[in-house]
């Protein structure tokens, strides 16, 4: 299986610092890579599908890059409803299983 | 509006069976791929299971064997029969639309808390 690993696990930043996690598979998988945000107490919710594009809604705040195996997300400025848990997915392995990454707190 | 509703969480003693419900509106279950996705308490996501449109069925390795996925056409709903339950399946089970080839889980639904304790 593929595994996906996230950092840092925990990040502590301030309202408007840009912002970056990464995501590393421990195998090429192209750009097939997603991003989602948990927010506490709800569902996960998809940001960013095929590393960088991003879902409609979505503030532009939010960016993806990379492809392979280096997967990242950044916010450029930090607010406070940013609160939340970050997870990468991979969706390379056919047919399954499409492994989560260990996710990214983020704290404000 | 595409909506997902989950139902058929509880407590449950170790070695029993439940089956979840993920009842769609807005989107076809038969059309689409579809997942379960776990959450443990205060733990980070794992991938359960996907069904395909073809009706392609998968799982992940905890739950092989003991879990199975289907849907019902006629009432637009996905369904997890989860058997021989153990303390580790306790978690919040969503349902999400996605879960194919490149594919990313794009509509989830609010989840549902499965409890296996005796």
């Amino acid at each position: 299986d593929i595994q996906m690993t996230q950092s840092p696990s925990t990040l502590s930043a301030s309202v408007g610092d840009r912002v970056t996690i990464t995501c590393r598979a421990s195998q090429s998988i192209s750009n097939y890579l997603s991003w989602y945000q948990q927010k506490p107490g709800k569902a996960p919710k998809l940001l960013i599908n095929a590393a960088s594009s991003l879902q409609s809604g979505v503030p532009s705040r939010f960016s993806g890059r990379g492809s392979g195996t280096d997967f990242t997300l950044t916010i450029s400025s930090l607010q406070p409803e940013d609160l939340a848990t970050y997870y990468c997915q991979q969706s390379y392995s056919n047919p399954s299983p499409h492994t989560f990454g260990g996710g990214t707190k983020v704290e404000i | 509006e595409v909506q997902l509703v989950e139902s058929g969480g509880g407590l449950i003693q170790p070695g029993g069976s439940l089956r979840l419900s993920c009842a769609a509106s807005g989107l076809t279950v038969n059309d689409n791929y579809m997942s379960w996705v776990r959450q443990a308490p205060g733990q980070g996501l794992q991938w359960v299971s996907v069904i395909y449109n073809d009706g392609s069925t998968y799982y992940a390795d905890p739950v092989k064997g003991r879990f199975t996925i289907s849907r019902d056409n006629s009432k637009n709903t996905l369904f997890l029969q989860m058997n021989s339950l153990r303390a580790e399946d306790t978690a919040v089970y969503y349902c999400a639309r996605g879960g194919g080839w490149g594919s990313a889980l794009d509509y989830w639904g609010q989840g549902t808390l499965v409890t296996v304790s005796s």
